[in-house]
């Protein structure tokens, strides 16, 4: 059972910089697993930030960036703003069409 | 523009079965696939399956095999997921989103609005 692993909380103060990880239980996140990262505030449907590790959904201001850090996937964002504060939630394909949601990561901003 | 619009709440009891639908709009339909993804109360999102809006193959989240059923009407460019045997543990806010698979990227974008399943006696 693949287990993807997002830390379940964050606090950033306004303006500063967060950076989010999603791992694997086993094994390295690389891009073959063609990570994506979506954003959820209460009481909403997901919105898509970023694609295919680093690749930004129309829209999404450029604060947000997507990379591999190390074995894992990442979400920074850069000069926090208090509409950030939100769920975070990555998402790794595993082929054949399966796909495994990390837990999501609450984020402050304070 | 591209769109995803899900049908509304739907209340049922223990044992009973839901069908949700999710009507897509602003695309070649038969072009992407379709995935569905719950989200139960305060917890996270969930992956429950996918189907090709092209040819009709799923594949489905091992822990749902047996009890969930995703179909598309390719006439009225329509996803349909029908979940059966309800328990309690599967009252969520129920996702369609639509698959884009292209030049080796895959990701989920839209996602329709959600319909929530109430599962209670």
């Amino acid at each position: 059972q693949t287990v993807v692993t997002q830390e379940p909380s964050f606090s950033v103060s306004p303006g500063g910089t967060v950076t989010l990880t999603c791992g694997l239980s086993s094994g390295s996140v690389s891009t073959s697993y063609y990570p994506s990262w979506y954003q959820q505030t209460p009481g909403q449907a997901p919105r898509t930030l970023i694609y295919s590790t680093n690749t930004r959904s129309s829209g999404v201001p450029d604060r947000f960036s997507g990379s591999i850090l190390g074995n894992k996937a990442a979400l920074t964002i850069t000069g926090a703003q208090a509409d950030d504060e939100s769920d975070y939630y990555c998402v790794l394909y595993m082929g054949s069409g399966a796909w495994v949601f990390g837990g999501g990561t609450k984020l402050t901003v304070l | 523009q591209v769109q995803l619009v899900q049908s509304g709440a739907e209340v049922k009891k223990p044992g009973a079965s839901v069908k949700v639908s999710c009507k897509a709009s602003g695309y070649t339909f038969t072009s992407y696939g379709i995935s569905w993804v719950r989200q139960a109360p305060g917890q996270g999102l969930e992956w429950m399956g996918w189907i090709s809006a092209y040819n009709g193959n799923t594949n489905y989240a091992q822990k749902l095999q047996g009890r969930v059923t995703m179909t598309t009407d390719t006439s009225t460019s329509t996803a349909y997921m029908e979940l059966r045997s309800l328990r309690s543990d599967d009252t969520a806010v129920y996702y369609c989103a639509r698959e884009v698979a292209v030049a080796g990227s895959r990701w989920f974008d839209p996602w329709g609005q959600g319909t929530l399943v109430t599962v209670s006696s």
